[in-house]
């Protein structure tokens, strides 16, 4: 069975700093693997998506990198923001089953 | 158009009750899901529908039913709820890999619906 799992659960951050949130995964046969962000008792909203092939993937301010055969992946947030303060979730989706497996999320907030 | 809307937002309901939560999309996605989430832990997968057809249940008890009546819809049947059942319920769809696009499986979600059962 898959296991993800993010580092750290909770993170503090000053406006403008740079950082990095973890997810590993124990079965490196992976699909792909989906970044999310989730605000306080609403859905989720899909940040960024790596298929099996790629190492990277970028949106605006965000990085997300990829290294199955570390069973790594990494979301990188460039000069955060308040606005950026939610749960982070990491997703992956299995080569052979239509399911997804999630971290438990990092809580980030970030202080004005 | 990549939402996926869900309704009601909110339910209360008591254990006797039957209900049900709907959630559309019109994406062309093929396949659905329903998820449960609660507080402060990651979403739990429920059911999986791919091409109208139930693929995956994760061993969820019967007083859930789930119903796909065509490929843009997707209710969740409740009935004899506990109140151990009171958490967020989460619709997401994503395009099946048929499709051979690049965001092949991709999930999006609705915002939830909240379900309190008293």
């Amino acid at each position: 069975k898959q296991e993800v799992t993010q580092i750290p659960a909770a993170l503090s951050v000053p406006e403008g700093e740079n950082l990095v949130l973890n997810c590993s995964f124990t079965d490196s046969a992976i699909y792909n693997l989906q970044w999310f962000r989730q605000d306080p008792g609403k859905g989720l909203t899909s940040l960024l998506l790596i298929q099996s092939s790629q190492r990277e993937q970028t949106s605006g301010r965000l990085n997300a990198s990829l290294d199955k055969s570390s069973g790594r992946s990494t979301l990188y947030i460039a000069a955060s923001q308040p606005g950026d303060s939610a749960t982070y979730l990491c997703a992956v989706k299995l080569s052979n089953f239509n399911k997804f497996y999630f971290g438990s999320g990092t809580k980030l907030n970030v202080k004005p | 158009d990549t939402e996926v809307t869900q309704t009601p937002k909110h339910l209360v309901m008591g254990m006797t009750n039957k209900k049900s939560l709907k959630c559309e999309q019109h994406m062309g996605h093929r396949a659905m899901y329903w998820y449960k989430q609660k507080a402060k832990k990651p979403p739990e997968l429920m059911f999986v529908y791919s091409y109208e057809k139930l693929s995956i249940n994760e061993s969820v008890p019967s007083r859930f039913s789930p119903e796909c009546p065509n490929s843009s819809l997707l209710n969740l049947h409740l009935h004899a709820l506990q109140p151990e059942d009171s958490a967020l319920y989460l619709c997401a769809s994503s395009q099946d890999i048929t499709t051979y696009t690049r965001d092949h499986y991709e999930q999006y979600f609705g915002p939830g619906t909240r379900l309190t059962v008293t």
